[in-house]
């Protein structure tokens, strides 16, 4: 079945420092990757939509020079938190999409701890 | 605003029992239908999709899907203590679209 690699699974980092966390597509290609945030207790919330090639589609509300999403490959995205602040301190999780039956694959997530 | 509403929780259904969970959404556009399960401090995974009107049944898992009402419900039936977790309600309007979460809802399944 489809897998998506994420790492890292957990990181603390900083104020004011940078975090990368990158969204691997093992067995398909990933023509969509999505990234989304998730607070303790609260639902997924979609951060920014990325197709291989081109520039991610952010949502409102999402500071798209703060939250700097990669889509290099069919397989690989990163998203880079930077100058991260305590407040960014959330559960990130990423989610591939390619074609044909796998339809939307989850990562596991990386929880990011900003001290 | 496309909106997917989940009913408050927490549900708490004794071990053996049927769990009820409803989803209702606002984009009429919608096509597909999707229940995850997530642990606490995991992320979701894949229970149940559905595209078409009707039941769709899994084993334990049953969804059911109507466009007319624009809702989606699943049923989870002998419910099991491994069962209890938070159930989102996800949508997409087509393939490659984004989902649309509910805020999901906490299941507890007592022995």
């Amino acid at each position: 079945g489809a897998v998506v690699s994420q790492h890292p699974s957990r990181v603390i980092c900083k104020s004011g420092t940078s975090v990368k966390i990158e969204c691997r597509s093992l067995d398909f290609q990933a023509t969509t990757m999505f990234w989304y945030r998730q607070f303790p207790k609260q639902s997924l919330m979609l951060m920014a939509t990325s197709n291989e090639g081109s520039k991610a589609t952010y949502e409102q509300g999402v500071e798209k020079d703060k939250f700097l999403i990669n889509h290099a490959s069919l397989t690989l995205s990163t998203l880079t938190v930077t100058s991260a602040h305590p407040e960014d301190s959330s559960f990130y999780i990423c989610s591939a999409m390619g074609a044909g039956p796998y339809g939307y694959t989850f990562g596991s997530g990386t929880r990011l701890t900003v001290v | 605003q496309k909106e997917v509403e989940q009913n408050s929780g927490p549900l708490s259904v004794p071990e053996g029992a049927i769990a009820s969970l409803n989803c209702t959404y606002s984009d009429r556009g919608s096509q597909s239908f999707f229940w995850y399960r997530q642990y606490s401090g995991k992320s979701p995974e894949l229970i149940m999709s559905i595209y078409s009107n009707g039941d769709k049944e899994d084993g334990r898992f049953t969804a059911q899907l109507n466009k007319a009402s624009q809702y989606v419900s699943l049923l989870i039936r002998d419910s099991q203590p491994s069962d209890s977790a938070t159930y989102l309600c996800a949508v997409s309007t087509g393939a490659n679209s984004k989902l649309t979460f509910g805020k999901g809802i906490t299941l507890s399944v007592r022995p």
